[in-house]
């Protein structure tokens, strides 16, 4: 069963960088079967694509965010990870990782990691 | 780079059919066969319930449908229960990126 799980701090100060990971199990990142998503909810609000990455390290985003946003991977851990910079309470939200087929058709999602950005 | 326009709710009873229609553009819905449809419950991760634009994930009932024509994408569920109560998102391949829809909050009635 393939298994997504988010982990980092819950709260960042504004202007800080938030930093999560996503560890995946039950499948292999270096398959290079997937892509590896960052997707966000605002409370209340709607979703947003971040950006994917795949195995080999290349990197998609969001047009919106480009610039602050930075996916990586690493396949040794089997894990993905998200950094956002200069963050602002807009910044606030669930933010999920999940398995993409690579054209934004995700399969498996994490729970979910809310991270709120407040001083 | 404007998100998918999808009606912010619909309605319906038990066992009736509803459509949630998804309208972009030819640089996404109407340019590529690769649009998603995600139910959410409230406090969960999303779920895939349609991928490029008619197929169903396994597991997924056969009363969840979906069809494109030119940049409008719909998802139709037949047959509604109680269950099926919850936000629908659409999503759609655009170019190296991918765009989702606003959501929209189905009540069964």
């Amino acid at each position: 069963q393939v298994q997504l799980q988010e982990s980092g701090p819950g709260l960042v100060k504004p202007s800080q960088t938030l930093s999560l990971t996503c560890t995946v199990s039950g499948d292999s990142i270096s398959s290079g079967n997937h892509y590896w998503s960052w997707i966000r909810q605002p409370p209340g609000k709607g979703l947003e694509w971040i950006g994917y990455t795949y195995y080999s390290g290349i990197t998609y985003y969001n047009p919106s965010l480009k610039g602050r946003v930075t996916i990586s991977v690493d396949t040794s851990k089997n894990q993905f990870s998200l950094k956002v910079s200069s963050v602002t309470a807009a910044d606030t939200a669930v933010y999920y990782c999940a398995r993409d087929g690579s054209h934004g058709d995700n399969d498996y999602w994490g729970q979910g990691n809310l991270v709120t950005v407040s001083s | 780079q404007s998100a998918l326009t999808q009606p912010a709710s619909v309605s319906g009873s038990p066992g009736q059919s509803i459509t949630i229609s998804c309208t972009g553009t030819s640089s996404d819905v109407g340019g590529y066969n690769h649009v998603s449809w995600y139910q959410q419950h409230p406090g969960k991760a999303p779920k895939l319930m349609i991928y490029d634009v008619s197929n169903r994930p396994s597991g997924i009932s056969n009363r969840f449908s979906g069809s494109k024509s030119a940049n409008t994408a719909s998802l139709t569920i037949s047959g509604l229960q109680a269950d099926d109560e919850a936000d629908y998102y659409c999503s759609s391949y655009a170019t190296s990126w991918v765009v989702f829809g606003g959501g929209t909050k189905l009540t069964v009635l």
